[in-house]
């Protein structure tokens, strides 16, 4: 089976730094996946991570440890449109996608 | 430019009313994906075709089905709608064949059962 955990809620102040954990266990992997979703809107692509390490883009950076089963997602200089879910998913087969509940961000000026 | 489109963006329907969700795509992917939303909680993947291919996850209720018909569009059919069915529909697409691809999501489409 398939558990993806992450923190329900977080606040954070405009132009501060915020991480954002996931934890996972999955019967398979083929990466993991972090998406943005604004209330009521689709879900849009952040980061993907395959391999050990910091992938970076820009003020997004996303982390993985496979041996820990462990990612966090990192925004940076934040603002108030980063305000939304970010929700970590992961591949566990060809095609499929499980996703976590996700982490309500909220930006405070 | 829309490339996963969904309509419509709102649907009402009965207790027990069969209804159609629809999604198009204009990225030419050959994978396709209907998820499940409920408020507050991770999309849900329903099934997804590759190709022509169907693959439905276990545990999808019997009451859901998908068509295919071509590349370009795919249906959510919900038989038989319950309350519990209320939520919002996403369709996502990919270009299959390596493991990462990004999915490209549609707006949604918020279903309401009466």
């Amino acid at each position: 089976g398939q558990n993806i955990d992450q923190p329900t809620e977080m606040t954070a102040t405009e132009g501060a730094i915020v991480q954002i954990n996931c934890t996972y266990q999955t019967s398979g992997f083929n990466g993991l996946f972090w998406y943005q979703q604004h209330a009521g809107e689709a879900p849009t692509f952040l980061s993907y991570n395959v391999l050990d390490g910091l992938e970076e883009k820009g003020r997004f950076s996303s982390f993985l440890s496979r041996s820990k089963g462990y990612s966090y997602l990192l925004l940076k200089e934040l603002q108030m449109k980063d305000s939304a879910s970010y929700l970590c998913a992961v591949r566990p087969g060809a095609n499929n996608l499980f996703f976590g509940t996700g982490t309500r961000l909220t930006v405070i000026p | 430019d829309a490339m996963v489109i969904q309509n419509p963006r709102y649907q009402v329907t009965q207790f027990g009313k069969p209804v159609t969700l629809s999604c198009s795509q204009t990225l030419n992917h050959n994978v396709m994906y209907w998820y499940q939303q409920k408020s507050s909680q991770a999309p849900k993947l329903l099934f997804h075709y590759y190709d022509k291919d169907f693959n439905n996850e276990a545990d999808t209720p019997d009451n859901f089905q998908s068509r295919r018909p071509n590349t370009s569009f795919c249906f959510l059919d919900i038989r038989s709608p319950g309350l519990g069915d209320a939520a919002m529909y996403l369709c996502a697409t990919e270009e299959g064949g390596l493991k990462f691809n990004e999915q490209f999501f549609g707006p949604g489409t918020r279903l309401t059962v009466l």
